[in-house]
């Protein structure tokens, strides 16, 4: 079946403004995780869902950030008042169920902020 | 604390064998994943551990001690194509990331 999508692939956006990320996870897969990972860096964790609720969101940088997901599919990232310091490549990845399952990892959104 | 610690870079010579070693310490542990992800694509699983020993998967093979906190992914008969990062994960209910050691495979 189809693997993680998300949308846009490239974003570039002026200081100030509010942007919105999209991960549709692999289809039955109970687990989403959003990540962030600057040039040259690690995968740094965000925020993960299990179904529509948010156990962890001690990821989130700051309040700027949210992330809701709807319906047990797909979710939603929003960066409010974007910095320069929130460029980077937003990945998304789904499992199964839990932490110990695999993660299947979207192609990620790069995002620019000028 | 949790802690992952991989070496940053690594070069090895088409057709070796190369070992990236990676030590963890962290308050829960469901298993160890490694990824690889090539220069601007998304990580792709690999391999995955939970008990002691050593998985082998064509080319590829990874080692888990888990009372030292370690592990290996070994890389056989390497290609060019195997130049790209390779990520150690440990699994809570979430995964926690090593910083990724990057491979560079020499003809």
């Amino acid at each position: 079946g189809a693997g993680v999508s998300q949308s846009p692939s490239n974003k570039v956006t002026e200081k100030g403004k509010d942007v919105e990320l999209r991960c549709d996870p692999i289809s039955g897969h109970t687990a989403l995780y959003w990540y962030r990972q600057s040039l040259g860096q690690g995968l740094e964790f965000l925020i993960y869902f299990q179904g529509n609720s948010a156990p962890d969101k001690s990821g989130l940088p700051s309040d700027r950030f949210s992330a809701e997901r709807t319906g047990g599919s797909v979710s939603t990232l929003t960066i409010q008042r974007t910095q320069q310091e929130d460029s980077a490549v937003y990945l998304c990845a789904s499992s199964e169920d839990r932490g110990q399952d695999t993660q299947y990892f979207g192609p990620g959104t790069r995002l620019t902020v000028l | 604390g949790q802690n992952i610690d991989q070496p940053t870079e690594m070069t090895a010579t088409e057709g070796a064998i190369v070992q990236i070693n990676c030590t963890y310490q962290t308050s829960g542990f469901n298993g160890l994943f490694w990824y690889q992800q090539h220069a601007g694509e998304a990580p792709t699983f690999l391999s995955y551990n939970v008990l002691d020993g050593l998985e082998e998967k064509g080319r590829f093979s990874s080692f888990l001690s888990r009372s030292k906190g370690y592990s290996y992914l070994l890389l056989k008969e390497l290609q060019m194509k195997d130049s790209a990062s390779y990520l150690c994960a440990v699994g809570t209910y979430k995964y926690i990331f090593g910083t990724g050691t990057r491979l560079k495979v020499l003809a």
